[in-house]
C-alpha cells in the first residue's frame, strides 16, 4: 500500500459545482497534512494547511479525519481557475519527510 | 522577499554526461528539500538538509546523486554520470521549520537525458 494515495481523476465539473477529493494515508502516527496546488509545468503551490479541527479558507474547506486516515479538500462554487491538479502531503510519523501523493486532476469547464 | 529559485530551468544533456542543478532557497530558511518527478508518477523526496547538513538522505536513488548545502545557503545536486531513467523535474523546496509548514516550491529544473 502507498504511503499517500490520492484518485488521479480527473474530476470534471461544472463551473459553481462543488467537488471534493480525498487522499488516505497509511502511517497513523503522521503529524501533519497540507494541500497543494500544482498548474501544469509550474511548481506546486501550498494551498492549506489542515488541522485535526477542520479549517476553511473561503470556498476551501479542509478536513482530516485520523480515526480512518484520510484528508480531504472541499471545493464551492467552481471556478475555470481552480483547474489544476491537488496534491496531498503528509509528514511526520517518526521522519520529516514530507510523503506527496501523486495528485488528483480537476478540471472545471464552463 | 525573493522566493526559492533554482537553475537551471531546463538541461538537455547527454547519457554519460554530469549535470549539476542549483537552488538558492528563501534567505533563513534552514529547511531545504530536494524532490523529483518522474514523468507519470508522485513527486518523490531525495534528501533533507538543515542548514548544512543531511538530515535525511533516503530518497537519494543512487551513488550517482550528489547534493551539497556548503554554509547552509544554497544547494547544488550533481548527477554523475546521469542515465535516462534521471530525465524529471527536480524541485527544491525550503521552509523555517521541520514541519514543513510554510514551504516553498522553486519553479523546478527539467532534466532531460537523452
Amino acid at each position: 500500500r502507498k504511503e499517500v494515495e490520492q484518485d488521479p481523476g480527473p474530476f470534471n465539473v461544472p463551473e459553481g459545482a462543488t467537488v471534493a477529493f480525498n487522499c488516505t494515508y497509511s502511517n497513523s502516527a503522521s503529524q501533519s497534512f497540507f494541500w497543494y496546488r500544482q498548474d501544469c509545468r509550474k511548481e506546486p503551490k501550498l494551498l492549506m494547511s489542515v488541522y485535526s479541527s477542520g479549517n476553511e479558507d473561503g470556498r476551501f474547506t479542509a478536513q482530516l479525519n485520523r480515526a480512518s486516515q484520510y484528508i480531504s479538500l472541499l471545493i464551492r462554487d467552481s471556478k475555470l481557475s481552480d483547474s489544476a491538479t491537488y496534491l496531498c502531503v503528509v509528514n511526520g510519523g517518526g521522519s520529516y519527510i514530507p510523503t506527496f501523493g501523486r495528485g488528483t486532476s480537476l478540471i472545471v469547464h464552463p | 522577499e525573493a522566493g526559492v529559485t533554482q537553475f537551471p530551468s531546463h538541461s538537455v544533456i547527454e547519457k554519460g554526461q554530469t549535470v549539476t542543478l542549483r537552488c538558492d532557497p528563501i534567505s533563513g530558511h534552514d529547511n531545504l528539500y530536494w524532490y523529483r518527478r518522474v514523468m507519470g508518477k508522485e513527486i518523490k523526496f531525495l534528501l533533507h538538509f538543515v542548514k548544512e547538513s543531511k538530515q535525511d538522505e533516503s530518497g537519494m536513488p543512487n551513488n550517482r546523486f550528489l547534493a551539497e548545502r556548503t554554509g547552509g545557503t544554497y544547494s547544488t545536486l550533481k548527477v554523475q554520470p546521469a542515465e535516462l531513467e534521471d530525465s524529471g523535474v527536480y524541485f527544491c523546496a525550503s521552509s523555517p521549520s521541520r514541519g514543513f509548514t510554510e514551504a516553498f516550491f522553486g519553479q523546478g529544473t527539467r532534466l532531460t537525458v537523452v
